[in-house]
């Protein structure tokens, strides 16, 4: 149990353009998901929290119109990179977290290349 | 400020031995820890998680103690194999339930 589903697994785009990531969990109900980046041989940064049916939480640094995040149900979340330059190239990891559990279960993750 | 630290980015061990990962927190209210495998371009994978009143828990292979007055968590992994190579995150949650505080990771290579 607990899968978590990301699409796409990897997606090549021109800068300016925008893109959508997606966010799933396939066998429970999520109220919170979670979006991070990933660094090549840096840790996990949170970039933002999001409970169902409510705006987003972004940290600190991360830019809320370029980073849109949607969780419209509880099953589902996406994360739209807008206007996507090359420094936005990188691995993108959504995660998901029921009411009835305390961990965390994350996605395989979306690499992002801007060209 | 890291709440939550991996102080050692490597380790290397030989198949069969035991491999011991460090985490240590600042944030005496925490209430639970979890470690986290991942494979290079893959998600993190749940392994394995302790509740703050307690001091071990034991997973087959894995095993994590908590020591709240050192505030410093271990995952022992015993035998090691070489599949086990990854790196491993530790987490903490707040007491928010939503907020989890990642270390910076610990890159294990388990030599055949």
């Amino acid at each position: 149990g607990a899968v978590v589903s990301q699409h796409p697994s990897w997606v090549i785009c021109k800068s300016g353009t925008s893109v959508k990531i997606e966010c799933r969990s396939l066998d429970f109900q999520a109220t919170t998901m979670f979006w991070y980046r990933q660094f090549p041989k840096q840790s996990l940064m949170l970039m933002a929290t999001s409970n169902e049916g409510s705006k987003a939480t972004y940290e600190q640094g991360v830019e809320k119109d370029k980073f849109l995040i949607n969780h419209a149900s509880l099953t589902l979340s996406t994360l739209t990179v807008t206007s996507a330059h090359p420094e936005d190239s990188s691995f993108y990891i959504c995660s998901a977290k029921g009411t009835a559990r305390y961990e965390q279960y994350f996605g395989p993750g979306t690499r992002l290349t801007v060209t | 400020d890291q709440q939550v630290k991996q102080n050692s980015p490597s380790l290397s061990v030989q198949e069969g031995r035991i491999s011991i990962l460090n985490c240590d927190y600042t944030n005496s209210m925490f209430d639970y820890f979890l470690w986290y495998k991942k494979y290079p371009a893959e998600g993190p994978t749940f392994l394995i998680s302790i509740s703050s009143i307690k001091d071990k828990n034991e997973d087959g292979r894995f095993t994590v103690f908590l020591n709240k007055s050192a505030k410093h968590l271990s995952l022992h992994i015993v035998p090691s194999q070489p599949g086990d190579s990854a790196v491993y995150f530790c987490a903490a949650r707040g007491v928010t339930g939503n907020q989890f505080y990642f270390g910076t990771g610990t890159s294990l290579t388990v030599i055949p």
